[in-house]
């Protein structure tokens, strides 16, 4: 079956522009979380949704960040006003349903490809 | 704040032979789950193996094997009968919820 696929899998903007990244989960798939994979870093979380709402987006970095997951399904991930320190790989995960704690009962990470973005 | 931590940048081996590596995490949490992820120059995480903080007993799966000591804060991950195909980036991640938190990384060579 298809996994996590992200698009573009490459984008290269200028400093200031809007960018839009893309993530198609794994088909029914309720929870999708996005992380940000900076230079010869692990990756940090950023934002989770169960179904459409953002069940947790602590790690947004400031208001210039902003995802959506409208129809439970797909998600966009939304930068405004980019700055050179928004470039980093942009990863998504999915996993059949909220990955919290249960005993002897994870619910793994599925992980896509990633965005690379480049802001010049 | 949940902290993990992978003191070794850069590990090499040859073909067939064993690597250790290692990681360390600071957390106040009484139940977690631990996990190594490999990223090959594709970019996408795959999951190489987990361990649940309650048992006792080290994971294992194939060629790839845990040490995890809870006293100690310390979750290891040994790979046997390297092969050329290992030769990726290994991030140590720790859960207790729903988001990961990940260490900074050690890029494994495997050279024939």
């Amino acid at each position: 079956g298809a996994g996590v696929s992200q698009t573009p899998s490459n984008k290269v903007t200028e400093k200031g522009k809007y960018v839009e990244l893309r993530c198609d989960p794994i088909s029914g798939h309720t929870a999708l979380y996005w992380y940000r994979q900076s230079l010869g870093q692990g990756p940090e979380f950023l934002i989770y949704f169960q179904g459409t709402g953002a069940a947790d987006d602590s790690g947004l970095p400031n208001d210039r960040f902003f995802a959506v997951r409208p129809e439970g399904s797909v998600s966009t991930l939304k930068i405004q006003r980019t700055e050179r320190g928004d470039s980093a790989v942009y990863l998504c995960a999915s996993s059949p349903r909220a990955s919290g704690y249960i005993l002897g009962a994870y619910n793994e990470q599925f992980f896509g490809p990633g965005t690379r973005l480049t802001v010049l | 704040a949940q902290t993990v931590t992978q003191s070794q940048p850069e590990m090499s081996v040859q073909e067939a032979e064993t690597v250790t590596l290692s990681c360390t995490y600071d957390t106040s949490e009484s139940n977690y789950y631990l996990f190594w992820y490999k990223q090959p120059p594709s970019r996408q995480m795959i999951l190489v193996i987990r361990q649940e903080a309650y048992k006792q007993q080290n994971a294992t799966e194939n060629r790839f094997s845990v040490n995890f000591q809870k006293a100690a804060k310390s979750f290891s991950l040994k790979i046997s009968d390297s092969q050329l195909g290992d030769t990726a980036m290994y991030f140590c991640a720790w859960a207790a919820g729903n988001k990961l938190t990940f260490g900074g990384g050690t890029r494994v060579l495997v050279k024939p």
